[in-house]
């Protein structure tokens, strides 16, 4: 089957760097996406990483080792802002699975 | 470019009534995905239209589930003799070319009493 893990809830100053983790038991996907999403709003997509490595867009960094069947989302000089769920989600051609999310709480 | 655009952003509807949700995507966009979210979970595929044709459905898309896209361009999701387990998040989103990288509409909020 398919299953992707992510811790619950994860908390973390404003300014500071946190890594939040996606673990997966499946194969055969196509790429590893992470969404965005604020309470009551839609998901943003953040990044992909079709190949294994380090995939950088400003603040934002993901990486993905299909090896160690693992996946981060590296978020740094934290923000207020970015308090929101975050997702990450395998596609395997048009339909994506995504996990259960991820809560960050950015303390002041 | 205005976005992903869903209709009504809420429903409550008594069970056992008929429901219909309303896509418009991003115009140029020619995939649109539909996506049920409950509440503390990720989002779960329901189907997918390239252009007109739905390519894909989950196996979560029951008989009373049924969704169309006649012109390829905004779609239309109906849910028949609805349930209390309907009530969720349905999304819609759309993209171009590549999969990854939807643009997911905010939602419509479906409440089954």
């Amino acid at each position: 089957g398919q299953s992707l893990e992510q811790p619950s809830e994860v908390t973390a100053v404003e300014g500071a760097i946190v890594q939040i983790n996606c673990t997966y038991q499946t194969s055969g996907f196509y790429g590893l996406s992470w969404y965005q999403q604020h309470d009551g709003g839609a998901p943003t997509f953040l990044s992909y990483n079709g190949l294994d490595g380090l995939e950088e867009t400003g603040r934002f960094s993901s990486f993905l080792s299909r090896s160690d069947s693992y996946g981060y989302l590296l978020l740094q000089e934290l923000q207020m802002k970015d308090s929101a769920s975050y997702f990450c989600a395998v596609n395997y051609g048009q339909n994506f699975v995504f996990g259960p999310g991820t809560r960050l709480s950015v303390l002041p | 470019d205005t976005g992903v655009s869903q209709d009504p952003r809420h429903k409550i509807t008594k069970r056992g009534q008929n429901v219909t949700f309303r896509c418009d995507p991003i115009s140029e966009h020619n995939r649109l995905y539909w996506y049920r979210q409950t509440l503390g979970q990720g989002p779960e595929f329901l189907t997918y239209f390239q252009n007109e044709a739905q390519l894909e459905k989950s196996r979560l898309l029951s008989d009373r589930f049924s969704a169309e896209r006649p012109k390829g361009s905004f779609s239309t999701l109906e849910i028949q003799r609805t349930e209390q387990g309907d009530s969720a998040m349905y999304l819609c989103a759309s993209s171009f070319g590549q999969p990854y990288g939807y643009t997911f509409g905010s939602g419509t909020r479906l409440t089954v009493v």
